[in-house]
């Protein structure tokens, strides 16, 4: 089945800066790829999609990259903010409801004044 | 307001208590699905359903079941609760086509 790595478990960086949180995947007909924020005592939630027939995707501070030959993706966040601290997953599904997905272990991202 | 409830939010019980935790959405969406969130582990898929008495298997469905036998309701069954269970369990819907999963607030189960 599906494998979802994602690095580092941890990341600390100062407000302004940009932060990077990596995911490579193992099945070659995943087609979809999300990513979500956990805040503290919350349920995940979406930040931003991509599928694999997109290369990049951006939202305002946010976005994501696809490289479908080396299996991997990166959410890429500049001008990080205090209130981007949170926990970061990844994610990867395949079919055409991606219904069954499966996420990497996570980020703790860290962002100080 | 758009959202898919659980319930309850905390709940502590003991080896072999059979216990049903719920989860509704109000969003007529045909996906649901449920994880676990263990430190280190991330979210593991328990089970999902892709409609009305549809439903299947995610990577660690052992000791748990489900139904979904109205699409806004998808029930959690412990029939016989251990403590390897105790995790913090999410909800979570989406429409056909994956928009994205929209997941509840979480519930926290201590097995003991």
């Amino acid at each position: 089945g599906e494998n979802v790595e994602q690095h580092p478990s941890t990341l600390s960086v100062q407000e302004g800066d940009s932060a990077v949180i990596k995911c490579t995947y193992s099945d070659s007909a995943s087609n979809y790829f999300p990513w979500y924020k956990q805040e503290l005592g919350k349920g995940p939630q979406l930040i931003i999609d991509i599928r694999s027939n997109v290369g990049e995707k951006k939202d305002q501070r946010i976005a994501v990259t696809l490289n479908k030959t080396a299996k991997h993706f990166s959410l890429h966040i500049t001008e990080t903010q205090p209130e981007d601290s949170a926990v970061y997953f990844c994610a990867a599904s395949k079919g055409s409801g991606f219904q069954k997905l499966v996420f990497g272990t996570g980020t703790r991202l860290l962002v100080s004044p | 307001e758009a959202q898919v409830t659980q319930n309850p939010r905390y709940l502590i019980t003991v080896t072999g208590k059979k216990l049903t935790v719920t989860c509704s959405q109000n969003m007529n969406h045909e996906y649901m699905s449920w994880y676990r969130q263990d430190p280190g582990l991330g979210l593991r898929q328990i089970y999902y359903s892709m409609n009305v008495e549809v439903t299947d298997k995610g990577d660690v469905p052992e000791g748990y079941k489900v139904s979904r036998k109205e699409k806004r309701n998808f029930p959690l069954i412990l029939e016989s609760p251990s403590p390897n269970q105790t995790s913090l369990y999410f909800c979570a819907s989406s429409s056909r086509g994956g928009a994205g999963y929209t997941f509840g607030s979480g519930t926290r189960l201590t097995v003991v």
